[in-house]
């Protein structure tokens, strides 16, 4: 079976500080792609990221990184210098590779950046 | 910048009345996915399209629901009828690949449909 859990339910932080926003992952296949997606309050998903299961890279796009960790099965995320904008919904999700594959989430963790 | 384009934004009925929503994904995109979000959750499949095909329903609560992609391009998904339990948002998605193979498995959302039933 395929599982996230992201254990953090809300994260409340000022703006300017960095904050991480954890993922752990299960899943019995070799071959999966892992997301994290930003849910504003307007409702849509927003895509930002995807790392398929062979690429452990870590990965900077400008304020934003991703720390991929197959021995521990996490795919943690870090905004540096939060701002406001960042107040969002944060959803991790995991796709197996195969031909008929949806995207499993987490259940989100609610980040607020006060100013 | 292509958008996966979803109507009515919110949608409030009574219990027992008959809904539906509409999709039109990205243009040349095959894959079409209905998601159903419940208010603390993340989304969860209700339907799963390849063109006009039904490739996984297996979370459809097929007694009341109901799903259909007739020219393999725009969707409409339907509630009949309406229960309590049935109100969440309604998220359409799209994608150029096939489920979860390679580069082409990104999957786009629409802004959703936010239901109330009363």
């Amino acid at each position: 079976a395929q599982k996230v859990t992201q254990a953090q339910t809300e994260i409340s932080v000022v703006e300017k500080e960095d904050v991480t926003l954890d993922c752990v992952y299960e899943t019995r296949d070799t071959t999966y792609y892992l997301f994290w997606y930003k849910q504003p309050p307007s409702g849509e998903l927003v895509f930002l990221i995807r790392r398929n299961s062979f690429d452990e890279q870590n990965e900077i796009s400008g304020r934003y990184s991703w720390n991929f960790q197959k021995s521990t099965s996490s795919f943690n995320f870090t905004i540096t210098a939060s701002q406001v904008v960042d107040s969002a919904v944060y959803f991790c999700a995991l796709i197996r590779g195969g031909s008929q594959g949806n995207l499993i989430f987490g259940k989100g963790t609610k980040l607020s950046v006060k100013p | 910048e292509a958008e996966v384009a979803q109507s009515p934004r919110y949608k409030i009925t009574e219990k027992s009345q008959a809904v539906a929503f509409w999709c039109d994904p990205i243009s040349g995109h095959a894959t079409l996915y209905w998601y159903r979000q419940i208010l603390g959750q993340g989304p969860e499949l209700l339907v799963q399209f390849q063109d006009e095909s039904v490739v996984d329903d297996s979370q459809l609560p097929k007694d009341r629901f109901s799903a259909e992609r007739l020219k393999g391009v725009d969707s409409t998904l339907k509630i009949q009828p309406a229960e309590l339990g049935d109100s969440a948002m309604y998220l359409c998605a799209s994608s150029s690949g096939t489920g979860g193979l390679g580069a082409k498995n990104i999957q786009y959302f629409g802004a959703g449909t936010r239901l109330s039933v009363l």
